[in-house]
């Protein structure tokens, strides 16, 4: 079965700076995805970046970058300049096996970006 | 575009009552995904469907719990009789299809259950 472990509870990172939320995972399925959502206190869940397993580079969205190490099966997410609205639950899943599309969840990270 | 589209925003209903919660994916979205969030278990998914037939249910707690996709645009998820334990924001996501990237979330319905 897969698992996805967040091993941050909560960050709390000063304004401006990068912060990198970590996000390892398990599987013996060698097609999967990997997905970080953001989840704000207003409670939607905004897709923010997607990784695959045969993907050659490390997928990359304005701010967001995803550092992905197949060996080591993490695939931590960075956030670049850090801004007050980055405070957030931030939530690292993935998708195993094309053909059942349902995402497993880890239980996330809280960042506080501080003034 | 319209993204998904869950209603109601909030319910509070009383134990052993019916509770029908209801999504609207995007158009031209062939899945669709009922997932719950609770603080005790996460984000879990519940049941998703492909061109409107249920392809996984192994989510679905018990037998209280129901959910159907009559077309591609509508998804009911019921919970008859309510409990307590089923309070959690229940929320909904679409893609557009088998393989592709990305699962756009609902804004996801508050259920207190008294």
């Amino acid at each position: 079965a897969q698992k996805i472990t967040q091993t941050q509870p909560g960050m709390f990172v000063q304004e401006k700076e990068a912060v990198t939320l970590d996000c390892t995972y398990d599987t013996s399925d060698p097609s999967y995805g990997l997905f970080w959502y953001k989840q704000p206190s207003s409670g939607e869940m905004i897709f923010l970046i997607y990784q695959g397993s045969y993907d050659q580079q490390n997928a990359t969205e304005g701010r967001y970058s995803l550092n992905f190490q197949k060996a080591r099966k993490s695939a931590n997410l960075v956030i670049s300049a850090s801004q007050l609205g980055d405070s957030a639950m931030y939530f690292c899943a993935m998708r195993v096996s094309f053909g059942n599309e349902k995402l497993t969840f880890g239980t996330g990270t809280r960042l506080t970006i501080i003034p | 575009d319209a993204g998904v589209i869950q209603s109601p925003r909030h319910e509070v209903t009383e134990m052993g009552q019916e509770v029908t919660l209801r999504c609207k994916p995007i158009s031209g979205h062939n899945s669709l995904f009922w997932y719950r969030q609770t603080m005790m278990r996460g984000l879990e998914l519940l049941i998703y469907f492909n061109n409107n037939v249920p392809i996984d249910d192994s989510g679905m707690p018990e037998d209280r719990f129901s959910a159907k996709m009559p077309n591609a645009s509508f998804s009911t998820l019921k919970i008859q009789p309510s409990e307590p334990r089923d309070s959690a924001v229940y929320f909904c996501a679409s893609i557009l299809g088998q393989g592709t990237d990305t699962q756009y979330f609902g804004p996801g319905t508050r259920l207190t259950v008294l």
